[in-house]
């Protein structure tokens, strides 16, 4: 079944401290990759997607991916962390072998501790 | 401001009683859908639509109905909740490029159903 993975549920880093969220998709050969961002009580905001080329993307916030097919990975990644980035974060799938529709992985929430 | 609006924000109803949840957008986009999150899931594609009278199934399409008479418009229809319908519901929609991903989302319609 297709699937993503988000294999921590939670995430506590100090502020100023690098940060490492990991995602991993079951299959696809060409998928198309998101990061989303969920601020309590909003709705889901657009951090960055991967398509195809250049597997570094840089997004919104400071934040970039990479995509490793090796690995079936795209892992998200800022430099330093701030408290308002404390959040929940989506990965999610889409592309030819998913149909017309998102997968989407369990979400990791991101607390920021000063 | 590009935006996908939905109604109501917060509901409270009992089991058995229909409800209507509107989602409006106004970037002219082809493709919307409807998503459920609930703790430990992520989201959930309940039904979608690449245009106007053109609806499908998603992953968890029981117990709820659509339908997209307008193309800005894509209500969602649940004709006899149930408690398990308990959940924060959200509509998206995209214009249909690159795999019609969503990538603007509403800030969700949390449904409790008693």
């Amino acid at each position: 079944a297709q699937s993503v993975t988000q294999p921590d549920i939670h995430i506590t880093v100090s502020e100023g401290a690098s940060l490492e969220l990991r995602c991993n998709y079951s299959y696809g050969a060409t998928p198309y990759l998101f990061w989303y961002v969920q601020s309590p009580g909003q709705g889901l905001q657009l951090l960055l997607k991967y398509f195809s080329g250049d597997t570094l993307v840089q997004g919104i916030k400071g934040f970039e991916a990479e995509f490793k097919r090796s690995q079936s990975s795209f892992n998200l990644r800022k430099p330093s962390v701030h408290w308002s980035d404390a959040a929940e974060y989506f990965c999610a799938v889409g592309g030819r072998e998913y149909g017309n529709k998102l997968v989407f992985g369990a979400g990791t929430i991101l607390r920021v501790k000063s | 401001e590009a935006q996908v609006t939905q109604n109501p924000r917060y509901l409270i109803t009992v089991t058995g009683k229909k409800l209507t949840v509107t989602c409006s957008q106004n970037m002219n986009h082809e493709y919307m859908s409807w998503y459920r999150q609930d703790p430990g899931l992520g989201l959930r594609q309940i039904y979608y639509s690449m245009n106007v009278e053109v609806t499908d199934k998603g992953d968890v399409p029981e117990g709820y109905k659509v339908s997209r008479k307008e193309k800005r418009n894509f209500p969602l229809i649940l004709e006899s909740p149930s408690p398990n319908q308990t959940s924060l519901y959200f509509c998206a929609s995209s214009k249909i490029d690159r795999g019609h991903q969503p990538q603007h989302f509403g800030d969700g319609t949390r449904l409790s159903i008693l």
